[in-house]
């Protein structure tokens, strides 16, 4: 199973702040990599896919990069609205598999 | 608009059975694979399951294998998830979500999500 390991676990920081969260697959996924915002009692919603694809309707302050096993989100300018856990997620091989996610909270 | 929605989540005991459904609109239901992450209390995302869009092919996490069993009714626009044999680490809340045209090499992530049904196993 391809184990993706997200970094840090959580984070600390202010409105207007611009964070990069990383995410680190066990083996190399090419540019299978989504990524998902999810807010406190919600159901996650789609940011970025294949690394670096902003799904319609998402914000641009979002931004992916990376390919191969070292992969990197961006928000620009942190939003009230972005203070929620963040997760990664390899779509290459099956089982599909998740990062444990990052929590970025209010400083 | 594409809605997605769960139900039949609940209480079971240990070694109990339950039905998970999901119908989903505002999309060609037939043609994307659907598939169910769940997420115990306090926890990450776990992937559970996936199904092709014609439903000919199933694929499952190895903590599930042989005890869940994924399917489509594509005339209904609804996937199940049979759960058997449930333990108490199955206790979570279980997501359906519409995902890319494949679920292995897939050029997109899960797009649409339902709001979730709770599962409990517990004696």
């Amino acid at each position: 199973d391809i184990q993706m390991t997200q970094s840090p676990s959580s984070l600390s920081a202010s409105v207007g702040d611009r964070i990069i969260i990383t995410c680190r697959a066990s083996q190399t996924i090419s540019v299978y990599l989504n990524w998902y915002r999810q807010k406190p009692g919600k159901a996650p919603e789609l940011l970025i896919y294949t690394a670096s694809t902003l799904q319609h309707g998402v914000p641009s302050r979002f931004s992916g990069s990376g390919s191969g096993t070292d992969f990197t989100l961006t928000i620009s300018s942190l939003r009230p609205e972005d203070f929620a856990t963040y997760f990664c997620q390899q779509t290459y091989s099956i089982p599909l598999t998740f990062g444990g996610g990052t929590r970025v909270e209010i400083k | 608009e594409v809605q997605v929605l769960e139900s039949g989540g609940g209480l079971e005991q240990p070694g109990g059975s339950l039905r998970l459904s999901c119908t989903a609109s505002g999309f060609t239901f037939s043609d994307y694979a659907m598939t169910w992450v769940r997420q115990a209390p306090g926890k990450g995302l776990e992937w559970v399951a996936g199904i092709s869009g014609s439903g000919d092919s199933t694929y499952y996490a190895d903590s599930v294998k042989g005890r869940f069993t994924i399917s489509r009714d594509n005339s209904k626009n609804t996937v199940f998830l049979q759960m058997n044999n449930l333990r108490v680490e199955d206790t979570a809340v279980y997501y359906c979500a519409k995902g890319w045209v494949v679920i292995e090499r897939a050029l997109g992530g899960f797009d649409y999500w339902g709001q979730g049904t709770l599962v409990t196993v517990s004696s």
